[in-house]
């Protein structure tokens, strides 16, 4: 969806390098909210902030993952460092807490950690 | 037992068929959202509903909060409606997501 943008798209790395993940969202939207896609998992909330304030982050491994969003476009993802069990597709999605409430992904940041 | 279950996990129809997809849930939920995602691609927003039945163009979603179930059809289907079908619940004022499993839909011309 044109409104979240996620970069990279794809991303190959070596166990042990660090891996930021992008999202630039459009202004308007006041939830955005990180997943993982596995093919054994399906989809899991990692993390998510409202008004760029993080609310919930319990889904994420603490000791290599950290999440943050420095300002109202920009939300990061970083793995540092990063291990072949992360490999997965990251989702952002943004919604519009007190709004219409719809959410919107970005097309994924597909991670292979080797 | 997983909140939201759907049902099936995997669908092969011919092109033309009426396609259903369901999706049960078993807690208090604000909304429920119908996601797509072709392969390899992804994630579009179908529908969210939290009462009775919208439609865009070949595609309905109904929904029945008493029974906490919905349903999602697809008539006149296409082999462009391959893709994965995603059922999520948001719940209170969280507004976050809990996600089925997917029904993967193969739709043979």
């Amino acid at each position: 969806d044109a409104r979240v943008t996620q970069t990279p798209r794809h991303k190959v790395t070596e166990m042990g390098q660090e891996v930021t993940m992008r999202c630039q969202p459009i202004l308007g939207h006041n939830t955005v909210f990180w997943y993982r896609q596995t093919m054994m998992q399906g989809l899991e909330l990692l993390a998510y902030f409202r008004n760029r304030a993080p609310l919930d982050d319990s889904g994420m491994p603490k000791d290599r993952f950290s999440a943050e969003m420095p300002d109202a476009t920009l939300a990061t993802l970083k793995i540092q460092p990063s291990e072949p069990r992360d490999s997965a597709v990251y989702f952002c999605a943004i919604t519009n807490a007190g709004g219409a409430n719809e959410a919107f992904f970005g097309q994924g940041t597909r991670l292979t950690v080797v | 037992k997983n909140e939201v279950e759907q049902s099936p996990q995997n669908l092969t129809a011919q092109e033309g068929e009426f396609i259903t997809i369901n999706c049960s849930y078993s807690v208090g939920i604000s909304a429920l959202h119908w996601l797509q995602q072709h392969p390899g691609g992804g994630i579009v927003s179908l529908f969210m509903l939290s009462s009775g039945k919208k439609k865009h163009g070949r595609l309905i979603a109904t929904i029945n909060i008493q029974e906490k179930h919905s349903s999602l059809h697809i008539t006149a289907s296409h082999p462009r409606d391959s893709a994965v079908y995603i059922c999520a619940l948001s719940r209170g004022s969280n507004y976050k997501l809990t996600f089925g499993k997917g029904t993967l839909l193969t739709v043979n011309p």
